[in-house]
């Protein structure tokens, strides 16, 4: 079945820095990449998502790219703000409904 | 737009006992997943219901069951509990198309077992 690994666990930047989170997966058969915020709690909502026929895909400062021939894509936030922290997972979904969670990246901002 | 909804939002159960968690779906979906969520980890996936059958399952067993209604809300039945079982439970709407749909998450119920 598709594994999903998520790197790195916890990520601490700078108000205004940027933050980069990537995810590998195992499954070829994998169509859909969607990645998910979820604060103290809350569940998890989708901030954006990706298609395998796409390479790139950007909401405001939130962006994603996918690279299917080495199974992986990442999740970038650009001039990151306090409100940003919190704990962000990307998924894979393949053929099945079965879709898997990365385990996730713990991201504060510091003002 | 009514978002998903999902009670109780917090449950303390004792080991064996059995326990009923409710989801109701979002405006317009008619689909939904539940996923169960442990402290600290990624949401792992229990089943899916459309058309109110199962449609797809994760590595549960039997005692973790379901079940859909036609206004497309559902339930998740889990008997015999375990000390395990403590998690966040999640309910997840989408609506079922020929390509993967986004998932809506609630934001859970809380289950406690001792």
């Amino acid at each position: 079945g598709e594994n999903v690994e998520q790197h790195p666990s916890t990520l601490s930047v700078q108000e205004g820095d940027s933050a980069v989170i990537k995810c590998t997966y195992s499954d070829s058969a994998s169509n859909y990449f969607p990645w998910y915020k979820q604060e103290l709690g809350k569940g998890p909502q989708l901030i954006i998502d990706i298609r395998s026929n796409v390479g790139e895909k950007k909401d405001q400062r939130i962006a994603v790219t996918l690279n299917k021939t080495a199974k992986h894509f990442s999740l970038h936030i650009t001039e990151t703000q306090p409100e940003d922290s919190a704990v962000y997972f990307c998924a894979a979904y393949p053929n099945n409904n079965d879709m898997r969670f990365g385990a996730g990246t713990r991201l504060t901002v510091k003002p | 737009e009514t978002g998903v909804t999902q009670s109780p939002t917090h449950l303390i159960k004792t080991r064996g006992q059995q326990v009923t968690l409710r989801c109701s779906s979002q405006s317009g979906h008619n689909t939904v997943s539940w996923y169960q969520q442990a402290l600290g980890q990624g949401p792992q996936f229990i089943f899916q219901y459309y058309r109110e059958e199962e449609n797809g399952r994760g590595n549960f067993p039997p005692r973790f069951s379901g079940l859909q209604f036609p206004n497309y809300s559902s339930e998740l039945n889990v008997n015999a509990l375990e000390l395990d079982d403590s998690a966040l439970y999640l309910c997840a709407s989408s609506f079922q198309a020929a390509i993967r749909s986004p998932l809506h998450f609630g934001n859970g119920t809380r289950l406690t077992v001792t």
